[in-house]
């Protein structure tokens, strides 16, 4: 069965840090594009990130881009996103998204539950 | 990377059919067919309806299917149930290892 778990959000002051994990389990980890997508409070759906199986290919929404860094850990079935300068406006339910296949392509066929993370002082 | 364009709200009595509309532009919908539908309770993760615009995994009922024209990429629930009722968000890749999602549609079942 595969299952995708989130972890690492919080509430954090605006302009701080925090980086997100997902492990990964399954499914054989290392054949599949992963994706982050988040939600803000009672609103739809913002694609975030997404990295290929090998990390050879990585995209960003232009929202983030700069501040966030998707990576990924093979070896420990693990999908990351560190976030910095954290705005306000990033305050939102980050979900870990797993690919049917190994590009970065947006189509998502396993989502995890999704960690929240509130930027506020 | 503009939201793509989905009416707020589609409503239909059981049994009847309802479709929704994902228009984006040339960059996206309609440069690409890699158009994906998302069906989410509230409360929970999406779930995949729809793939490569009209593929539709296993065990998603065919009452749901999918199609492209242009810039526009529409999903049809026939036989409207009550299950149905929920959001439902259209998804594009747009070049450069990017995708966008729609701005969300909530079915209402009458």
């Amino acid at each position: 069965e595969v299952q995708l778990v989130e972890s690492g959000g919080g509430l954090v002051q605006p302009g701080r840090s925090l980086r997100l994990s997902c492990a990964a389990s399954g499914f054989t980890f290392d054949d599949y594009a992963m994706h982050w997508v988040r939600q803000a409070p009672g609103k739809g759906l913002e694609w975030v990130s997404g990295i290929s199986w090998n990390s050879g290919s990585i995209g960003y929404a232009d929202s983030v881009k700069g501040r966030f860094t998707i990576s990924r850990d093979n070896a420990k079935n693990s999908l990351y996103l560190q976030m910095n300068s954290l705005r306000a406006e990033d305050t939102a339910l980050y979900y870990c998204a797993k690919a049917p296949l190994g590009v970065v392509i947006p189509h998502f066929d396993y989502w995890g539950q999704g960690t929240l993370v509130t930027v506020s002082s | 990377q503009s939201a793509l364009t989905q009416p707020r709200s589609v409503s239909g009595s059981p049994g009847q059919s309802v479709t929704i509309s994902c228009t984006g532009t040339s960059s996206d919908v309609g440069g690409y067919n890699y158009v994906s539908w998302y069906q989410q309770h509230p409360g929970k993760a999406p779930k995949l309806m729809i793939y490569d615009v009209s593929k539709r995994p296993s065990g998603v009922p065919d009452r749901f299917s999918g199609s492209k024209s242009g810039n526009t990429a529409s999903l049809t629930i026939s036989g409207l149930q009550a299950e149905d009722e929920a959001d439902y968000y259209c998804c594009s890749y747009a070049g450069s290892y990017t995708g966008v999602f729609g701005t969300g549609t909530k079915v209402t079942v009458l």
